[in-house]
């Protein structure tokens, strides 16, 4: 089976672009979750979505949005970028929507902001 | 809130000695904990995690963890280490919110092996 793929790996944007990140979760699991991982920190909480509807949000601007689509793959949109969302950004793959189950990580998505 | 420490940023071992990579979480109900590794220019693999069964979990690569209650602790050991154990390596809590569930990592301890 294929892992969870991320897509792009390394991106370069300047400051006020939007960008969209791309994430496809391992085939049967019907969960992901967005994480962001700046430079020398844990990965921070972002979204979790679940059968294509939003179940959680950690504590970001509106400015990060995402979705998931029926084939379970998701998005995560941010506008107005700014120097600080340099990062890397996560997606993990979860069975269903329990806490206590294994998320498993894609490779991310390294985002550097000029 | 919940939240997970995790004390040392860096923790150096030689290569054969005892890992010992410390974690203590707040919670106000019975939690979730898990370890993950990220080797250089990855994502985040699972070591183990304890889910209420036995309090001593063993997860892969040698790697085991006990969960204490009365310490808020979840301490993460390997007996013998080896070179390809250098990493960093992350505490995380998970709780439910509304209708999902929201994990917290600690900050991390990048793991050194020295031979």
């Amino acid at each position: 089976d294929a892992g969870v793929t991320q897509s792009p790996t390394h991106l370069i944007k300047t400051r006020g672009q939007h960008v969209t990140l791309r994430c496809s979760p391992i085939s049967g699991h019907k969960s992901v979750s967005w994480y962001q991982q700046v430079l020398g920190q844990g990965p921070q909480f972002i979204f979790q979505y679940y059968e294509k509807e939003e179940r959680g949000r950690g504590n970001f601007p509106d400015r990060f949005s995402a979705r998931q689509f029926p084939n379970y793959s998701s998005e995560l949109n941010v506008n107005a970028l700014l120097l600080g969302d340099s990062a890397l950004y996560l997606c993990a793959s979860i069975p269903g929507g329990g806490s206590g189950e294994t998320q498993y990580f894609g490779p991310g998505t390294r985002l550097l902001v000029l | 809130a919940q939240s997970v420490t995790q004390l040392g940023s860096h923790v150096s071992v030689s290569e054969g000695a005892l890992v010992l990579l410390r974690c203590n979480y707040s919670s106000s109900v019975p939690p979730y904990l898990f370890w993950y590794v990220q080797y250089p220019n990855q994502g985040l693999q699972l070591l183990l995690k304890y889910t209420s069964a036995a309090t001593l979990v063993k997860g892969i690569n040698g790697f085991e963890a006990e969960f204490k209650k009365s310490e808020t602790s979840f301490h993460l050991t390997k007996p013998s280490a080896h070179m390809s154990d250098a990493a960093e390596y992350f505490c995380a809590v998970s709780d439910r919110m509304a209708g999902g569930f929201k994990t917290i990592f600690g900050a991390g301890t990048r793991l050194f092996v020295k031979a």
